[in-house]
C-alpha cells in the first residue's frame, strides 16, 4: 500500500524566497506531524495535527513557520523569507494507533 | 511535558557484541515510548513500542528494550550485534492518551558503530 508521500524531495531556494512542502499522510490517518531533522541535532518537533486542527503549534521556531491541514489529510508546511538556518531535511508522518509511518523527507536547502 | 534524553550520541560495539542503547524519559502523564530506527539514507521505521502492556518489549531484528517505570528508562539492547545493525537510533516519548495519537519527542540520537 502507499505510505507517507512528501514533495519535493529536494528544495534549493534563495534567502528571502518563501517555500511550500506537501505531506500527503497514509489514508486514514487522523494524526500527522511535521519534523526538522539537522546534523547533530536529532528530530526538532514542529507542529502536529488531530484532524484538521493544530492542538500543539509550540514547536515552531518563528512566525516565519505555518502549516494547514485540509479534509483530514494533505498538510503544507510553509516557510516564509527562508534564512539560511532553515536549511534541513523536513520529515512528515502520520500515525494511528500509536505507531508513526514516516516519508521520505524534503531536503531544503536555502542559498 | 514529555523530554527524551539519549547518553551517548556515539556508541562502538565490537560484532558479536552487546548493544545497549540508554535513553531515559520524562512525562508528566503515564508514556508510550518508542524505539526508532534511521539506516544511512533512508527514511526512520518503528523498531518496537511500549504502550503500557508487557514492561518487556520485543522488536524488529532482534532488539528489544524494558520499561522501568522507577528509573525513568527505556534502553534499547540486543544481545549480539551484526554489522548491519549500524544504524541511527532515536528514542521518542509520547503521553498516553486514549482514542487518539498525541505529540512524540524524540531525543538526539545515537549513532550505532559496529566493529568488525
Amino acid at each position: 500500500g502507499a505510505g507517507v508521500s512528501q514533495s519535493p524531495s529536494n528544495k534549493v531556494t534563495e534567502k528571502g524566497k518563501d517555500v511550500e512542502l506537501r505531506c500527503d499522510p497514509i489514508s486514514g490517518h487522523t494524526a500527522l506531524y511535521w519534523y526538522r531533522q539537522s546534523l547533530g541535532q536529532g528530530l526538532e518537533f514542529l507542529i502536529y495535527f488531530q484532524g484538521n486542527s493544530a492542538p500543539d503549534k509550540s514547536g515552531l521556531p518563528s512566525d516565519r513557520f505555518s502549516a494547514e491541514r485540509t479534509g483530514g489529510s494533505v498538510s503544507t508546511l510553509t516557510i516564509q523569507r527562508t534564512q539560511q538556518e532553515d536549511s534541513a531535511v523536513y520529515l512528515c508522518a502520520s500515525s494511528k494507533h500509536n505507531e508513526q509511518f514516516f516519508g521520505p523527507g524534503t531536503r531544503l536547502t536555502v542559498l | 511535558a514529555q523530554s527524551v534524553t539519549q547518553l551517548g550520541s556515539h556508541v562502538s560495539v565490537s560484532e558479536g557484541a552487546l548493544v545497549l542503547l540508554r535513553c531515559n524519559y520524562s512525562s508528566s502523564v503515564p508514556p508510550y515510548l518508542f524505539w526508532y530506527v534511521q539506516y544511512p539514507n533512508q527514511g526512520l521505521q518503528l523498531l518496537l513500542k511500549y504502550t503500557s502492556a508487557a514492561t518487556l518489549v520485543k522488536g524488529i531484528n532482534g532488539f528489544e528494550a524494558e520499561f522501568k517505570k522507577s528509573e525513568t528508562s527505556f534502553h534499547l539492547t540486543k544481545p549480539s550485534a551484526h554489522m548491519s545493525d549500524a544504524a541511527e537510533y532515536f528514542c521518542a516519548v509520547s503521553a498516553s492518551r486514549m482514542n487518539r495519537d498525541d505529540k512524540i519527542i524524540f531525543g538526539k540520537g545515537t549513532r550505532l558503530h559496529i566493529l568488525p
